[in-house]
């Protein structure tokens, strides 16, 4: 299994909502990242989890929470978010071992704020 | 890590190879080359990565001049679903650490 998913494919919510965006991994990597991609711009990192622990942030606002529950699984949870939240948000994963840099991406969830 | 410039977008014609190229002039000893692509409404796809030499995958290949401050993506028989937004990405070899993508070239291929 080579594949990053991630769920939902598509998710719209209110500033007041409280939802969460998933993604899984079975191919033993040991890190795992979200990144943020708004409209016509690259993607942005957002957060890292080496070894299931927060290994960087990117300075991001703390409506954004995420979480490693396990090796294969990360979620990231939406509190409270702005209309300038809305955005196409990325998974990723590698080894997480020097030398093994190749990050696979999911296919993205894209994100709307009313 | 170091900055990379690349052209905002390149047109080639189907069945014809497509160069990509990439400037890092300010690329460090222990840095390596890495080229990503985004095809529209997906997420980011690995293509290759090199340090020094020379490398090819069933994908493309990645040319790297000597003096390690440019390189070309080379993409060898282009088709249409080779469309897509290229980046090349400068990165030390540490094991769980960002991707910082520049603006990439957007490549269009023409029947």
């Amino acid at each position: 299994d080579t594949e990053v998913t991630q769920t939902p494919k598509h998710l719209v919510m209110g500033m007041t909502n409280k939802k969460s965006l998933k993604c899984e991994q079975h191919m033993g990597h040991r890190a795992m990242y979200w990144y943020k991609q708004k409209a016509k711009k690259p993607p942005e990192l957002m957060f890292v989890y080496s070894y299931e622990k927060l290994s960087i942030n990117e300075s991001v606002p703390s409506r954004f929470s995420p979480e490693c529950p396990n090796s294969s699984l990360l979620n990231l949870h939406l509190h409270a978010l702005q209309p300038e939240d809305s955005a196409l948000y990325l998974c990723a994963s590698s080894q997480g071992q020097r030398g093994y840099n190749e990050q696979f991406f999911g296919p993205g969830t894209r994100l709307t704020v009313l | 890590d170091a900055k990379t410039t690349q052209p905002p977008s390149m047109d080639c014609a189907e069945g014809r190879a497509a160069n990509l190229p990439c400037n890092h002039s300010t690329i460090s000893g222990n840095e390596y080359v890495y080229w990503y692509r985004q095809i529209h409404s997906q997420g980011p796809q690995y293509i290759i990565h090199g340090l020094k030499n020379n490398e090819t995958n069933e994908m493309a290949s990645l040319i790297i001049t000597e003096d390690r401050k440019s390189s070309t993506l080379i993409l060898p028989h282009a088709t249409l679903r080779d469309t897509a937004v290229y980046y090349c990405i400068v990165r030390r070899p540490q094991g769980a650490q960002k991707l910082v993508f520049g603006q990439g070239t957007r490549l269009t291929i023409n029947p």
